[in-house]
């Protein structure tokens, strides 16, 4: 079946613009998550949904940053006032429940950002 | 959740067995153990995960200490495929996010 998608897949812009990165989770996923991966490092926690709320926004790591997901699917990670510091690749997640213990989450391939 | 210590990277041979430790003396009693890996130029990928027994999947073993302060990942056959980097990470019922270390680099040679 599908698994979890990611638009675009890279993007590059400048300094100080405005991006927004989309997310499809598998169906029926009603957890979903963000993670940032810098180059060399492991994934970062940025923020987790439970259906359309987010449930835990504290790996958000400054105001720029906000994420929605108004119908409980589709998720948008918006970045305002990009700095070169944001350049990263930006994944998503999803898992059929939002406990967590033993669940298993599903990634997406990611959207690489590069900040000019 | 409690913190994980693996090396920073390893190398096996095509076709033999390979063994990933990963050390985590602070678990509590209600931490899983999960492991990911990361192909290059893709998102990380469940490989198993486990919580006091010993697992098997068709990826991989996941063999845990008695006192559950360290485990290892085996791979049986290593394949070009499997070069990675491979993650070891701890959640317990609560927690939500996965917090990923550096993981441990495997490079495969032919």
């Amino acid at each position: 079946g599908a698994g979890v998608s990611q638009t675009p897949s890279n993007k590059v812009t400048e300094k100080g613009k405005y991006v927004e990165l989309r997310c499809d989770p598998i169906s029926g996923h009603t957890a979903l998550y963000w993670y940032r991966q810098s180059l060399g490092q492991g994934p970062e926690f940025l923020i987790y949904f439970q259906g359309t709320g987010a449930a835990d926004d504290s790996g958000l790591p400054n105001d720029r940053f906000f994420a929605v997901r108004p119908e409980g699917s589709v998720s948008t990670l918006k970045i305002q006032r990009t700095e070169r510091g944001d350049s990263a690749v930006y994944l998503c997640a999803s898992s059929t429940n939002g406990g967590g213990g033993p669940y298993e989450q599903y990634f997406g391939p990611g959207t690489r950002l590069t900040v000019t | 959740d409690a913190k994980t210590t693996q090396p920073n990277s390893m190398e096996s041979n095509e076709e033999e067995p390979v063994h990933l430790p990963c050390n985590h003396s602070t678990i509590s009693g209600t931490d899983y153990i999960h492991w990911y890996r990361q192909l290059p130029s893709q998102g990380p990928e469940y490989v198993i995960h486990g919580l006091t027994s010993n697992v098997n999947n068709r990826m991989a073993s996941l063999a845990i200490a008695e006192d559950r302060k360290s485990s290892t990942l085996i791979l049986h056959r290593a394949t070009l495929r499997d070069a990675a980097v491979y993650y070891c990470i701890l959640r317990d019922n609560y927690g939500q996010n996965f917090v990923f270390g550096p993981g441990t680099r495997l490079s495969v040679l032919p």
